[in-house]
């Protein structure tokens, strides 16, 4: 009944390389946010969905694309790794509408992306 | 440029004491304030939240305080419990309408039995 899923859990992988992290989210929420957590703990917004419509694009070097491919789906694709890839990344959801700001966003428990 | 800061990166209190976790912000147009809680290996979850219109909310042992003139939040937990060692984030919002969340450092709790 895991509310945000998010997978995989561990990506280990070459610098170099393509890879993708899935997120799915069976609240019923509209609204679905990547974040990376770098070395230093911050965790900061990369994009955010709304019905499968990019809302929040934060500045992100273009190696990276998310894909919603529908409300309860948002997942990110990443380009030619690099070292400084390496960090946690958190999908989000939360639902959106009159009042739906001051809903809090549910995250899922990351995928810790590794660069070798 | 921290927008949000949580100056102590970590804090140990006494199980049955107070825990008091400090935050402060510089982006005057933040209007709503939410506490989250992290355990290793598991995503933030949600647990207190605050709008700027009020000036403290409280949920069972948490209760938020704002200081909107000082641009200060604090979280406090009475009575402090084992399980509520965690990191905790503070985050602010940009404004009515905004998705966004600006997230602090985190500030690691350890509560000693």
């Amino acid at each position: 009944d895991t509310a945000v899923s998010q997978t995989p859990k561990y990506l280990v992988t070459q610098m170099g390389n393509d890879k993708s992290i899935k997120c799915e989210q069976n609240l019923g929420h509209d609204t679905m946010y990547w974040y990376k957590q770098d070395s230093k703990k911050f965790l900061k917004i990369m994009f955010s969905y709304n019905n499968k419509e990019l809302i929040i694009n934060e500045t992100v070097p273009n190696r990276f694309s998310p894909k919603s491919p529908d409300k309860a789906h948002l997942n990110l694709h990443i380009n030619s790794l690099e070292l400084g890839d390496s960090a946690v990344y958190f999908c989000a959801s939360s639902p959106m509408g009159r009042g739906a700001p001051n809903q809090p966003q549910h995250f899922g428990d990351g995928t810790r992306l590794s660069i070798l | 440029d921290q927008q949000v800061k949580q100056n102590s990166p970590s804090l140990s209190v006494q199980e049955g004491r107070i825990s008091i976790l400090n935050c402060d912000y510089t982006n005057s147009m933040f209007d709503y304030f939410l506490w989250y809680k992290k355990y290793p290996a598991e995503g933030p979850t949600f647990l207190i939240s605050i709008s700027s219109i009020k000036d403290k909310n409280e949920d069972g042992r948490f209760t938020v305080f704002l200081n909107k003139s000082a641009k200060h939040l604090s979280l406090h937990i009475v009575p402090s419990q084992p399980g509520d060692s965690a990191v905790y984030f503070c985050a602010a919002r940009r404004g009515a309408g905004s998705y966004q969340l600006t997230f602090g450092k985190g500030t690691k709790l350890s509560v000693i039995p």
